[in-house]
């Protein structure tokens, strides 16, 4: 059964710092990984998408990597804003036909970037 | 429409009430699914669709939660006898296939008192 962590489970910043969040699942056969931004009582809002074939993609300010054999996904937001502020949550959909088109998501990552 | 729309958006029941929540997917999009967002825990998988089927209903938690998608396109998610475990918020999502990205709805918090 794949199991998706994130750690840490909350990060406090000062407004400029890099961000580094960081992202495990335990089952190495997946079809693409997705990270997504929640705000407080709101949807799930997509990042990026990362293909089980691509090391990374980027857009503006965000860079996701991905090392599919080692399990691991990191996401980098550069020169943090306030606005930065939102929970965090990857997600991984698995590469088997049986297993469904499901997603399994992390618990989350909160993040407070400080003015 | 431009996005997934649920509602409602807030829904309070009571216990041993029935409820239903509504979804209305992204306009040409095949697959919908349902997920469960207890507080402070990433969204748990329940059922997907692909055009009018259930193609993957295992993680509905029991027989008291049901869902349909009629013509392929709105999907509604049932509870019967609701029980206070059953608070959480219900996001629905949609996708045009494999491989592309998912969009979410805002989700119905609901709350069983």
């Amino acid at each position: 059964k794949q199991e998706v962590t994130q750690i840490p489970a909350a990060l406090s910043v000062p407004e400029g710092e890099n961000l580094v969040l960081n992202c495990s699942f335990t089952d190495s056969a997946i079809y693409n990984l997705q990270w997504f931004r929640q705000d407080p009582g709101k949807g799930l809002t997509s990042l990026l998408l990362i293909q089980s074939s691509q090391r990374e993609q980027t857009s503006g300010r965000l860079n996701a990597s991905l090392d599919k054999s080692s399990g691991r996904s990191t996401l980098y937001i550069a020169a943090s804003q306030p606005g930065d502020s939102a929970t965090y949550l990857c997600a991984v959909r698995p590469l088997i036909k049986a297993a469904g088109n499901k997603l399994t998501f992390g618990g989350g990552t909160r993040v407070l970037v400080k003015p | 429409g431009a996005g997934v729309s649920q509602t409602p958006s807030n829904k309070v029941t009571e216990k041993g009430k029935y409820v239903e929540l509504r979804c209305d997917p992204i306009s040409g999009h095949t697959a919908l699914y349902w997920y469960r967002q207890s507080l402070g825990q990433g969204p748990e998988f329940l059922i997907y669709f692909q055009g009018t089927g259930a193609a993957d209903d295992s993680g509905l938690p029991n027989d008291r939660f049901f869902a349909v998608r009629p013509e392929g396109s709105v999907s509604t998610l049932k509870i019967q006898r609701t029980e206070r475990g059953d608070s959480a918020v219900y996001l629905c999502a949609s996708s045009s296939g494999t491989g592309a990205s998912y969009t979410f709805g805002s989700g119905t918090r609901l709350t069983v008192v």
